[in-house]
């Protein structure tokens, strides 16, 4: 079976801009997860969806969102740009919730400049 | 509120020699625990995963950990490291029921002496 892909893998983006991330579950994976990493916050989740509806939601801004198709694949938007936002992005996705273990993907590194 | 604390931020051990990483929770019902592991620059993989069942959970790779309620600790273990078990490992709880619904602790840098 497949693991869960990101997409892209690198991006560097100017502030003020907004991005895109992408991430394909393994098949038959209905949860996926967002998560934000940084050296000095660690790992924050941002996000779960199911069924392509917003199931939780982390202590983020509004500027990020997402949303899921019913592929179950997942989109994860950041808009305005600041350069904290520079992080690695998981994406994570697991059989029903997040109370099951999750399988992560290889993450998206943004860099913010 | 839950919370997860690992309790130390950097673990060195010779080769051969047991691990052990500390972990702290705190939650108001049952949560699930989980331990995970990243190298470097890889996603997390699954250790293992507590779900209210066996209180002794074995993993992958040797690891285990040891739920222990009266201590709401969730200590990870092997007893041999080894070179490639050099990672940084990451305890999480889980509690859907919980407006946090799933936090990650600070992460333990495992070390490995040859």
């Amino acid at each position: 079976k497949a693991g869960v892909t990101q997409t892209p893998r690198y991006l560097i983006k100017t502030r003020g801009q907004q991005v895109t991330l992408s991430c394909s579950p393994i098949s038959g994976h209905r949860s996926v997860s967002w998560y934000q990493q940084t050296p000095g916050q660690g790992l924050q989740f941002l996000f779960e969806y199911f069924s392509e509806t917003q199931r939780n939601k982390g202590n983020f801004p509004g500027r990020f969102s997402g949303r899921q198709f019913s592929n179950s694949r997942s989109e994860m938007n950041v808009s305005t740009l600041e350069l904290g936002d520079s992080a690695l992005y998981l994406c994570a996705s697991s059989l029903r919730d997040s109370s099951y273990e999750q399988y992560f993907g290889p993450g998206t590194r943004l860099t913010v400049t | 509120a839950q919370s997860v604390t690992q309790l130390d931020s950097h673990v060195s051990v010779s080769e051969g020699t047991p691990v052990l990483l500390r972990c702290n929770y705190s939650s108001s019902y049952s949560p699930s625990l989980f331990w995970y592991v990243q190298h470097p620059n890889k996603g997390l993989q699954l250790l293992l995963k507590y779900t209210s069942a066996a209180t002794l959970v074995k993993g992958i790779n040797g690891f285990e950990a040891e739920f222990k309620k009266s201590e709401t600790s969730f200590h990870l273990t092997k007893p041999s490291a080894h070179m490639s078990d050099a990672a940084e490992y990451f305890c999480v709880v889980s509690d859907l029921s919980s407006a946090s619904k799933i936090i990650f602790g600070s992460g333990t840098r495992l070390s490995i002496r040859p």
